[in-house]
Formats: C-alpha cells, structure tokens, sequence
C-alpha cells in the first residue's frame, strides 16, 4: 500500500485566499484524522470521521475551516477565507477500528504558508 | 481532562549512549499509551504502543516503553542510539472508552553527537 497520501505538499497562498487540502487514506481504513502541527501549539486533532462521517470537529478552530469526505477514499480540509495564523504543517492520518489498535498511520503532511 | 507530559524538550545524546525520554500522563484510570517518532519533514510514526498487560512492550528500530501505572509514566528507552535516531518523539494517549481521539504531548527534539 502507498500510505496515506496528502496534497500538495507544499502551499503558499495570499491572505483571504481560499485553501484546499487533500488526503487518500490507505484502502479499508475506517477512521480519519485531520491535524495541525505548529510550533506553538504542537500537533493539535482538527477533526475526525468514522465510515466517512464526521464524529468529532470539536478541534476545528473556527467557521472558516470546513472537512468533508465524500467516500472512503478521499478527504478535503478547506480553509476559507486563509490568514497568515493558519500557516501551519496539516497532517491527515487514517487507522482501522476502534477497539484494539489505535495506531494511526499518517501522511507526509501539507505545508501551508499564507502570506 | 487526560493530558500527556514531555518534560524534555530537547536531548542531546551521543551516539551509542543509551537513551530515555520521559512521558508522564493524568488519567485516572490507565489509558492507551502511544509513542510516535517524527523524522524532518516527515508524518508521524507509531513505535511502541501498550494497551494492557505485560508493562515492558517491544516496539520497532529497538525502542522499548515501561508502563508504571505508580508514577503514572511511559518511558521510551533504546540501550545504543544510532545518528539515524534524531527525530522529535511524541507521546500520546487514548482515553480508553473515549473513542479514537489521541492526545499528543509537546515532543522531545532527540539529537544525536557522533
């Protein structure tokens, strides 16, 4: 299997500009998470889906982000309108099953920087 | 609320010098324990992970964790670091029953002196 795929990898973008993210998680893989890396704040959990449902976005900072996944294969983080705060390292990560293994398997992460 | 504690946020050792990163968690009851390791420009990678049972657990690249439910602690140890072990370390943890949500501490920049 490939892995967890994310892009781009890499982003720059002007303030009030619209961002998209994207991941393919690794096939039969029921979860998936969105993260932040900062400095800052460290690795903080964005939002996270089950069977391509969201369960929970408590972590989602604000209206502007947005996280859908339309099927198994595939899910998009949008930042709408971008701000320079938002500059940040997005990793998206997948696992399978609740019970008895918690080990998410992360991608290479997208690095955004608005300007 | 569970949180996860790195005390260290750097460590220098030199290489083949025996290595111990420090986690400490608040939970009242045991949770999952995890450690990950982050190589630059990289995701993150699982280690080790300990879930019930024996409180040694084996993980790959010859790290080992010893779960201490007294001093509420999961240590991450290797007896001979190589150079290609500098990376940050983080761990994490799962509130058993509390879904599949992972807390992650601060991490520990590792580095290695040859």
């Amino acid at each position: 299997d490939a892995g967890v795929i994310q892009s781009p990898r890499h982003e720059v973008t002007e303030m009030g500009q619209e961002v998209t993210l994207r991941c393919k998680p690794i096939s039969g893989h029921d979860y998936l998470f969105w993260y932040r890396q900062t400095m800052m704040r460290g690795l903080e959990l964005l939002i996270y889906f089950n069977n391509n449902v969201p369960i929970d976005d408590s972590g989602m900072p604000e209206d502007r982000f947005s996280a859908k996944m339309p099927n198994a294969s595939f899910s998009t983080l949008k930042i709408q309108p971008s701000e320079p705060r938002d500059s940040a390292v997005y990793f998206c990560a997948s696992s399978f099953g609740q019970v008895g293994t918690y080990e998410q398997y992360f991608g290479p992460g997208t690095r955004l920087t608005v300007t | 609320a569970q949180s996860v504690t790195q005390p260290d946020i750097h460590i220098t050792v030199s290489e083949g010098a025996s290595l111990e990163l420090r986690c400490n968690y608040s939970y009242g009851a045991t949770p999952y324990l995890f450690w990950y390791v982050q190589s630059p420009g990289q995701g993150l990678q699982l280690l080790l992970k300990y879930f019930s049972g024996d409180t040694l657990v084996q993980g790959i690249k010859g790290f080992e964790a010893e779960f201490k439910r007294s001093q509420s602690s999961f240590n991450l140890r290797k007896p001979s670091v190589h150079w290609s072990d500098a990376a940050e370390y983080f761990c994490a943890v799962v509130r058993t029953g509390g879904g599949n949500k992972l807390t992650f501490g601060t991490g520990t920049q590792l580095k290695v002196e040859l």
